[in-house]
């Protein structure tokens, strides 16, 4: 079975620094991964996804990760945080089953606290 | 366009009671899925739906959770007798035919259940 890993529950950055956001997954075939943003009081909104091609991938909101597969890694970079970006952030990974529809399964979710 | 709305979105009940929470899901949308966070945890798959059939409820819990799509349109998961342990925050997704890969799923912003 697939399973997610973000090892970090909170993280703290300032307004205009970098970000990079880890995840790890577990899947026997080639994984389909996703990054999900939660503001408060809102659902969960889709930041990007990646299922074949170029391992770099760009999402809304001036996001990209990258997927290396060498590593089971699927991390979430910004180049500079913006206070908006304050929320939680959820890694997937999708599978098929016998039936053939996807199934995703979701990390533990990291909070991403920006500091003026 | 309406997005996938979710009713109430907040519930408070006493252990032994009834809840029923309900879905919208964004129309023509024949996917429908049920996941569940418990405070800290991962967001949890429940149950899929494709139109008013459960493709997978692999992830419900226990007898007492019980989810209907009439129709094919809107879902309710009841929860029935509640427990302490049925506390989190349950959400809805719905995606067109093509799935989370293909296409997109929307989530609600979810229904918070405090059982107490």
């Amino acid at each position: 079975a697939q399973s997610v890993t973000q090892p970090d529950i909170h993280i703290t950055v300032s307004e205009g620094a970098s970000l990079e956001l880890r995840c790890n997954y577990s899947y026997g075939a080639t994984p389909y991964l996703f990054w999900y943003v939660q503001s408060p009081g809102q659902g969960l909104q889709l930041l990007l996804k990646y299922f074949s091609g170029d391992t770099l991938v760009q999402g809304i909101k001036g996001f990209e990760a990258e997927f290396k597969r060498s590593q089971s890694s699927f991390n979430l970079r910004k180049p500079s945080v913006h206070w908006s970006d304050a929320a939680e952030y959820f890694c997937a990974v999708g599978s098929w089953d016998s039936g053939g529809y996807q199934k995703v399964t979701f990390g533990t979710g990291t909070k991403l606290q920006v500091i003026p | 366009e309406a997005g996938v709305t979710q009713f109430p979105s907040h519930s408070v009940i006493e252990k032994g009671q009834t809840v029923t929470l309900r879905c919208d899901p964004i129309s023509g949308h024949d996917n429908l899925y049920w996941y569940r966070r418990v405070m800290g945890k991962e967001i949890k798959f429940l149950l899929h739906f494709v139109k008013e059939s459960k493709q997978d409820e692999s992830g419900m819990p226990n007898n007492r959770f019980l989810a209907e799509r009439t129709g094919g349109t809107y879902s309710t998961l009841k929860v029935q007798p509640a427990e302490l342990e049925d506390s989190g925050v349950y959400f809805c997704a719905s995606s067109q035919e093509g799935g989370w890969v293909f296409t997109e799923a929307f989530f609600g912003q979810g229904t918070r259940l405090t059982v107490v």
